[in-house]
């Protein structure tokens, strides 16, 4: 398995412009989470699903963002309209949820820069 | 609500230091915990996972081990390699309190030859 494939992995974009970051998971992993990641805050979670349905949406920021899971091969974060303050790297993990845990696979991120 | 908290970096050592990068938890029951680490453009990958009390994980000369009691899983490494730079995040996971997987705000390690 090639692991997270995420795309684009660098985004240039003028602020209002509206920005999708694209995430491929791992077959078989029933998890899915969106991390953004900066300097200031450090990795933070924006969204979590588990078999393609949002449990906990309450790490994101504002009606901006949105995520989507229409199925188990394919997730987007969509930022609309995006602002200067929403440059950072966002991560896609793919997780094997356990009984007692769940272990997640990074996909190598995507740089946004808004201008 | 969970959450990890680690020491402040950077860490700085030279190659063959002895490394520990500390780390302490607030859960509601009995997570797992993990390190990851990050390399420079990359995204995090585990390092290595302990899920009960007193287990040790360990992985590539790295170590951790679980103490309830003090609610730690510091991370140790007996001799550090300019390779070992990079960020290492200490994390918990607690399905049964409704806490997927939360993250420490990382720690940079830089080692110099």
């Amino acid at each position: 398995d090639a692991g997270v494939i995420q795309s684009p992995r660098h985004e240039v974009t003028e602020m209002g412009q509206e920005v999708t970051l694209r995430c491929k998971p791992i077959s078989g992993h029933n998890s899915l989470f969106w991390y953004r990641q900066t300097m200031m805050r450090g990795l933070e979670l924006l969204i979590y699903f588990n078999n393609n349905v949002p449990i906990d949406d309450s790490g994101m920021p504002e009606d901006r963002f949105s995520a989507k899971m229409p199925n188990a091969s394919f997730s987007t974060l969509k930022i609309q309209p995006s602002e200067p303050r929403d440059s950072a790297v966002y991560f896609c993990a793919a997780g094997v949820r356990g009984l007692h845990d769940t272990e997640a696979f990074f996909g190598q991120g995507t740089r946004l820069t808004v201008v | 609500g969970d959450s990890v908290t680690q020491m402040e970096g950077p860490v700085t050592l030279s190659e063959e230091a002895f490394l520990t990068i500390n780390c302490t938890y607030t859960a509601t029951g009995y997570p797992s915990l993990f390190w990851y680490v990050q390399y420079p453009g990359e995204g995090l990958q585990l390092l290595l996972k302990a899920t009960k009390a007193d287990d040790k994980g360990s992985n590539k000369g790295f170590e951790a081990t679980y103490r309830k009691e003090t609610t730690s899983f510091h991370l140790e490494k007996g001799s550090v390699q300019v390779s070992d730079s990079a960020v290492y995040f200490c994390a918990l996971s607690e399905e049964q309190a409704g806490t997927a997987l939360i993250f420490g705000k990382g720690t940079t390690l830089s080692v110099s030859s």
